[in-house]
């Protein structure tokens, strides 16, 4: 069973901070990975992807994987009470369509 | 900008009622999923579909569920005589390629309640 693995939270930290959300999967075979953020009751939103190892910026952003080992991150800098939400990792899948397989997320908390 | 639609957005039904789920992909995107989010569980995955037809189904859509792609526009989830435990957000989306390549965009959902 392929899984993605994830802290439920809730991950509390101060407004200005910077909010730190990992991710693990177990398929080593697995080649593209998307954080997205979903509030409550909304559809999930994607915010980025990666695709190598190493860092990828985009604003406040910062994706990190390191496919050794099987790990995926999300820095949020400069939090903002607006980031408040539940954060998921998603993983396409090797074989089939590459479906996504998603993690049960993390629940961010931004307090102001 | 161009985005994934679903109708409706909230769909109540009586257990063992046949609900249909429609969603409008974007225009320009080849592959399209469906996916499911249980209250308090995490997003799952039910089916894919490209060149009218299925890629790839997983153990949950069994035989009470269906798609079709009825026209040029539109992507339909149909559940046959729905179980109270089908209540859940049901996630419309697609990618322009294969989403190992590309990235998936979710429609806002419809949320299913089986009484």
């Amino acid at each position: 069973q392929k899984e993605v693995e994830q802290n439920s939270g809730p991950l509390s930290v101060p407004e200005g901070a910077i909010a730190s959300l990992n991710c693990t999967y177990s398929d080593r075979g697995s080649q593209s990975f998307f954080w997205y953020r979903q509030y409550s009751g909304k559809s999930p939103e994607l915010i980025m992807f990666i695709y190598s190892n190493g860092d990828k910026e985009d604003g406040r952003f910062t994706a990190q994987l390191n496919k050794a080992s099987q790990y995926v991150s999300l820095l949020i800098r400069d939090s903002q009470p607006s980031d408040s939400a539940t954060y998921l990792c998603a993983v396409s899948s090797t074989s089939g369509t590459y479906k996504y397989i998603f993690g049960t997320g993390t629940r961010l908390k931004v307090l102001a | 900008e161009p985005e994934v639609t679903q109708t409706p957005s909230h769909q109540v039904t009586q257990m063992g009622q046949e609900v249909i789920l429609r969603c409008v992909p974007i225009s320009n995107h080849l592959y399209f999923y469906w996916y499911r989010q249980i209250l308090g569980q995490k997003v799952e995955f039910l089916v894919s579909f490209y060149n009218n037809e299925i890629s790839e189904k997983s153990e949950i859509f069994d035989d009470q569920f269906s798609v079709e792609r009825p026209d040029g526009s539109n992507f339909t989830l149909k559940i046959r005589s729905t179980k109270l435990e089908d209540s859940a957000m049901y996630f419309c989306a697609s990618s322009e390629g294969l989403a190992g390549l590309d990235e998936q965009f979710f429609g806002p959902g419809t949320r299913l309640t089986v009484l």
